[in-house]
């Protein structure tokens, strides 16, 4: 069974400081992990993903997340957090054993930028 | 590419109405997903195909909740009767798992209001 946890479920930083949204995943297999983005009454956009090939990922708008297996770790990072960056914040695993493409969500965390 | 296309976006009916909303996946994708997204509850699978063949209806929450995919390109989630308890944003997602693209799109949801 595959699940993921995240630790937070509200983080505040101010603009121009740095950002980390933690998760921490569990999964029979060699997971592939995502971190997802909701802005207010928007859908969900792919910010990043890892499916086993280099440990450190980079996503869309300065984002990045470390796989770390020792850790069971995906944390998501921004040296330099922006307004436009509040949003909900979605960690998500799917167990790579093809023919089991689900994926399961964690809780989310709200990200609120003060200015 | 139009990406994954829902309709309707925003759904008002009476409790005992049946309701269905419709996605289109992106081309050439062959898996589809439907999430549920409510406060209390977070985002929730409801079923999953592949190749146009349900793969998993275990979250489908009760015998009121129907969907089908007719075709690869498109699908249906249909309540019959609703009831106040349904209303949330439905989500649906594709993927394509071919090596050179890896990754789940979401539409920009249904928000269902059972009054």
């Amino acid at each position: 069974a595959q699940s993921v946890t995240q630790l937070d479920s509200h983080v505040s930083v101010s603009e121009g400081t740095p950002v980390l949204l933690r998760c921490n995943y569990s999964s029979s297999y060699s997971p592939s992990l995502f971190w997802y983005v909701q802005h207010p009454n928007k859908g969900l956009q792919l910010l990043l993903k890892y499916t086993s090939a280099a440990t450190l990922v980079k996503g869309i708008n300065g984002f990045e997340a470390e796989f770390k297996k020792s850790e069971t770790s995906f944390h998501l990072t921004k040296p330099s957090a922006h307004m436009s960056d509040a949003a909900e914040y979605f960690c998500v695993v799917s167990d790579s054993n093809f023919g089991n493409e689900k994926l399961t969500f964690g809780t989310g965390t709200r990200l609120t930028i003060i200015p | 590419d139009a990406g994954v296309i829902q309709s309707p976006r925003h759904e008002v009916t009476e409790m005992g109405q049946e309701v269905t909303l419709r996605c289109k996946p992106i081309s050439g994708h062959n898996s589809l997903f439907w999430y549920r997204q409510t406060m209390m509850r977070g985002l929730e699978l409801l079923i999953y195909f592949n190749n146009n063949v349900p793969i998993d209806d275990s979250g489908m929450p009760e015998d009121r909740f129907s969907a089908k995919m007719p075709n690869a390109s498109f699908s249906t989630l249909k309540i019959q009767p609703s009831e106040p308890r349904d209303s949330a944003v439905y989500f649906c997602a594709s993927s394509s798992f071919s090596t050179s693209n890896y990754g789940y799109t979401f539409g920009s949801g249904t928000r269902l209001t059972v009054v």
